[in-house]
């Protein structure tokens, strides 16, 4: 099976930009492999803010962005609040199965 | 307005079998993929498996295929997680999620097996 791997962990100032990445252990990961980012803050469900690459909810901040980046997927986050403090985790598709990241931890400091 | 409801704590022995309960309302329940995630105690999630409602097709990931199982009642859409033999590993929050865009997620269900 494959392995999704993410940052362990990110720091970034206020009103900053930061990209994390997601990463797979099959090679380059394409639009093939569908990405989705979450962010999940303690207490509390996942929530969804980009799905097939680059797509987002009516929800999602546009200070989030998501792309393909050197054979990696990414998420950017444009201006960071502090709110936006919490866990992303990352979501690819293989052939019908799915496989989560590790997981970010994003400080916002 | 979607929602998904999940059945509340359960705290079970090892050994024990287990059915948690995720209903659906706001949308067409038979049309859309409803997946489980687990995340273990302060650990991240994982995808165990989904299922189409419509017609019971049903996917599993290969960590999860045999120790788990995925099942859905259309007359009252409802998907359900199933266990036939906890084990003390088994502890952990579970959610549903609609899936093609994991758009709508449930609250979560938490498992706790212990002797």
């Amino acid at each position: 099976q494959a392995v999704v791997t993410q940052e362990p962990s990110l720091t970034v100032s206020p009103g900053g930009t930061v990209t994390l990445t997601c990463a797979s252990s099959t090679g380059a990961v394409t639009s093939g492999h569908h990405p989705y980012w979450f962010q999940q803050k303690p207490g509390q469900a996942p929530r969804t803010l980009i799905y097939d690459t680059n797509d987002k909810h009516s929800w999602t901040p546009a200070r989030f962005s998501g792309s393909l980046l050197g054979g990696k997927a990414a998420l950017t986050l444009s201006g960071a609040q502090p709110e936006d403090e919490a866990e992303f985790y990352c979501l690819l598709s293989y052939n019908g199965t799915r496989i989560f990241g590790g997981g970010t931890k994003l400080t916002v400091l | 307005e979607v929602q998904l409801v999940q059945s509340g704590a359960e705290v079970k022995k090892p050994g024990e079998s287990l059915k948690i309960s995720c209903k659906v309302s706001g949308y067409r329940f038979a049309t859309y993929w409803i997946g489980w995630v687990r995340q273990m105690p302060g650990k991240g999630l994982e995808w165990m498996g989904i299922i189409y409602p419509s017609d019971s097709d049903t996917r599993y990931s290969p960590s999860f295929q045999g120790q788990v199982t995925i099942s859905a009642d259309k007359s009252i859409s409802t998907a359900y997680l199933q266990w036939i033999s906890l084990k003390a590993s088994d502890t952990a929050m579970y959610y549903c999620v609609r899936h093609e865009v994991f758009d709508y997620w449930g609250q979560g269900t938490l498992v706790t097996v212990s002797s």
